[in-house]
């Protein structure tokens, strides 16, 4: 079963608009939760994160929000640049006492930025 | 600064053939993994180890063995190869398991079996 689920395969946003992607997770001892991004013929890079006690964390123009009671995070891109185009995983980590030495990752958003 | 390092970067495999993924990484990190990428299924971990000389099962690892002789390699095997392990295979490393400290990924292996 999946435990992280990116609902979006792909989508599309003019540039200088805002993105927006959404992640969604069943586990309830998930506690820490990153975003990364995938270009072509590249390996994912890290993004931006996010620990349970916080419900936003921001850089620059990347945000992460976190709504523990729905089981929900997402990540706002402002403004969209061309070079956001690309593969976008989120990933969360276990709670230190079931086990944070793997991430589990989901299946993937594919934002491509109109100019 | 090499970070991860994969080879070979592709590969084209007969039915029932063996091979050997290699991942190489300098920064002398602790914890070790092996991912499969597929479309519509994101990134699924096979295999990842927590040391040299430690390895454990991920969510897929039928099909395939692992290895952490050094503790800068980590070596995904595959025995008989069949069709659906055709896929695009990453390797990551990390010094704290991708929690604090982010997993660093390699470029990737792309493996086709025929």
């Amino acid at each position: 079963d999946q435990q992280v689920k990116q609902n979006s395969p792909s989508l599309s946003v003019q540039e200088g608009r805002i993105s927006i992607l959404n992640c969604d997770y069943t586990n309830s001892m998930f506690d820490y939760f990153l975003w990364y991004k995938k270009y072509p013929a590249e390996g994912p890079t890290f993004l931006i994160s996010i620990s349970s006690i916080k419900d936003k964390n921001e850089d620059g123009r990347f945000t992460v929000f976190l709504n523990k009671s729905a089981k929900h995070l997402s990540l706002h891109i402002v403004p969209s640049q061309p070079g956001d185009s690309a593969v976008y995983f989120c990933a969360a980590s276990l709670d230190i006492n079931f086990g944070n030495e793997k991430l589990t990752f989901g299946t993937g958003t594919r934002l491509t930025i109109i100019p | 600064n090499a970070g991860v390092t994969q080879t070979p970067k592709f590969r084209v495999l007969k039915t029932g053939q063996s091979m050997t993924l290699l991942c190489a990484q300098d920064m002398n990190h602790e914890y070790m993994y092996w991912y499969r990428q597929d479309p519509g299924m994101g990134l699924r971990l096979i295999h990842y180890s927590v040391g040299e000389g430690t390895t454990a099962k991920g969510e897929v690892p039928d099909g395939y063995n692992v290895s952490r002789l050094k503790k800068q390699n980590f070596l995904l095997g595959l025995e008989s190869a069949a069709p659906s392990q055709t896929s695009v295979y990453f390797c990551a490393s990390s010094s704290t398991g991708g929690r604090f400290e982010p997993q660093h990924f390699g470029d990737g292996t792309r493996l086709s079996i025929l």
